[in-house]
């Protein structure tokens, strides 16, 4: 039960911003918000997570609405290496799985 | 510095056979998690360890079974393979909750 919707697919330009929305309405308050990525033939990687204040690092951004109910992923400036599957996760404070579902396929355009 | 190590990265195993799938988390984390991911699915959760016991299970069968060592290191054991068990199994590391984890590139097995 990932209890995140995410878009199937998303395409982009290279160097241009990917925004990836996910919709969490069930979210429970003290629920974080997680963002990992998997490239072909690798592992997950992390890339953000947040509570409920808007998150920067150096990989991307994570802008989480005033209710909760809603979160994007902002990729700043797409390259060919960003081409991944993007899971949205839900993750209570005492839940210590990570629940992944289908995820965003990213496709960047060269 | 290293993360997370699995070993080994391939392996094929016969119906009903035993599989020991073996990992060594990033250097400063003591929480192990353990997923099996089918082609085209995402990471389902198996369990994970902490403090060298099961700190909590996902929804799978007694079959899969795990253990964490005083070095932090885990293993995952399958008993009595099923080909439907065939699958890339990933191991993740963390240092606490609410950190991210750090995902190996896992051990593809194969149940002919």
């Amino acid at each position: 039960d990932a209890k995140t919707t995410q878009p199937n697919s998303m395409e982009s330009n290279e160097e241009e911003p990917v925004h990836l929305p996910c919709n969490h309405s069930t979210i429970s308050g003290t629920d974080y918000i997680h963002w990992y990525r998997q490239l072909p033939s690798q592992g997950p990687e992390y890339v953000i997570h947040g509570l409920t204040s808007n998150v920067n690092n150096r990989m991307a951004s994570l802008a989480i609405a005033e209710d909760r109910k809603s979160s994007t992923l902002i990729l700043h400036r797409a390259t060919l290496r960003d081409a991944a599957v993007y899971y949205c996760i839900r993750g209570g404070s005492n839940d210590y799985k990570l629940s992944f579902g289908a995820g965003t396929t990213v496709t960047v355009r060269a | 510095d290293a993360g997370v190590t699995q070993s080994p990265t391939h392996l094929i195993k016969t119906r009903g056979q035993q599989v020991t799938l073996r990992c060594s988390p990033k250097s400063g984390h003591d929480t192990v998690s353990w997923y099996q991911q089918a082609l085209g699915q995402g990471p389902q959760f198996i369990f994970q360890y902490y403090e060298e016991e099961e700190r909590q299970r996902g929804n799978f069968p007694d079959r899969f079974s795990g253990h964490q060592f005083p070095n932090y290191s885990s293993e995952l054991n399958v008993n009595a393979l099923l080909l439907g068990d065939s699958a890339l199994y990933l191991c993740a590391s963390s240092p606490g909750v609410n950190y991210g984890y750090t995902f190996g590139s896992g051990t593809r097995l194969t149940v002919v």
